[in-house]
């Protein structure tokens, strides 16, 4: 599976909109793009995914470039319990989740 | 719905003795995976099941570690014997086969004193 690059850490203010890059520059043609969070002590939580189309669903939205290298995930209105850690994963068809170490995005008031 | 669940949630045991992690997927789910994190190295797949059968268990770090899924709604991770450096957080997650996500539950805390 393709290896994945996020920022280490992102600050955010409350209320505000959240973005969360993710560069997946070695992606192939049937990979696809994995969201999850994961908040402090809790098992990770799926957030969204896609392969190459833009996707919505009531918890964010995942922008995929058109050349699919790289994609970006929206918070539209970021609240403090959205503190956690980020993790953007690229995954063929039926293969395994591979996390790497994630961006750690807080949300301050 | 029912999520995924794991017992315990906290384990603290001697080192040299058996623990047993137990998880219960979500029903209708065909797909279950063991993750163990740590400080160090983050989450790391450990094994996972297809359909009740070990697809890939090239994660599970050394022959003291060994799961079982006797059927569809039931699996074991077991530990024997068991060393402070096992000591971590155990996820359970299960999923829908093909590309759908993975649902995880919320871990075993172990500590090996």
């Amino acid at each position: 599976d393709a290896k994945t690059t996020q920022p280490t850490s992102m600050d955010c203010a409350e209320g505000r909109a959240a973005n969360l890059p993710c560069n997946h520059s070695t992606i192939s043609g049937n990979e696809y793009v994995y969201w999850y969070r994961q908040i402090h002590s809790q098992g990770p939580q799926y957030i969204i995914h896609g392969l190459k189309n833009n996707e919505t669903n009531e918890m964010a939205s995942l922008i995929i470039t058109e050349d699919r290298k790289s994609s970006t995930l929206i918070l539209p209105h970021a609240t403090l319990r959205d503190t956690a850690v980020y993790y953007c994963i690229v995954r063929e068809y039926g293969n395994k989740l591979v996390f790497g170490a994630g961006t750690i995005l807080r949300v301050k008031s | 719905d029912a999520g995924v669940i794991q017992s315990p949630r906290h384990e603290v045991t001697e080192m040299g003795q058996e623990v047993t992690l137990r998880c219960k997927p979500i029903s209708g789910h065909n797909s279950l995976f063991w993750y163990r994190q740590t400080m160090m190295r983050g989450l790391e797949l450990l094994i996972y099941f297809n359909n009740n059968v070990p697809i890939d268990d090239s994660g599970m770090p050394e022959d003291r570690f060994s799961a079982k899924m006797p059927n569809a709604s039931f699996s074991t991770l077991k530990i024997q014997p068991s060393e402070p450096r096992d000591s971590a957080v155990y996820f359970c997650a299960s999923s829908a086969s093909g590309n759908q996500p993975q649902h995880f539950g919320d871990g075993t805390r172990l500590s090996i004193l």
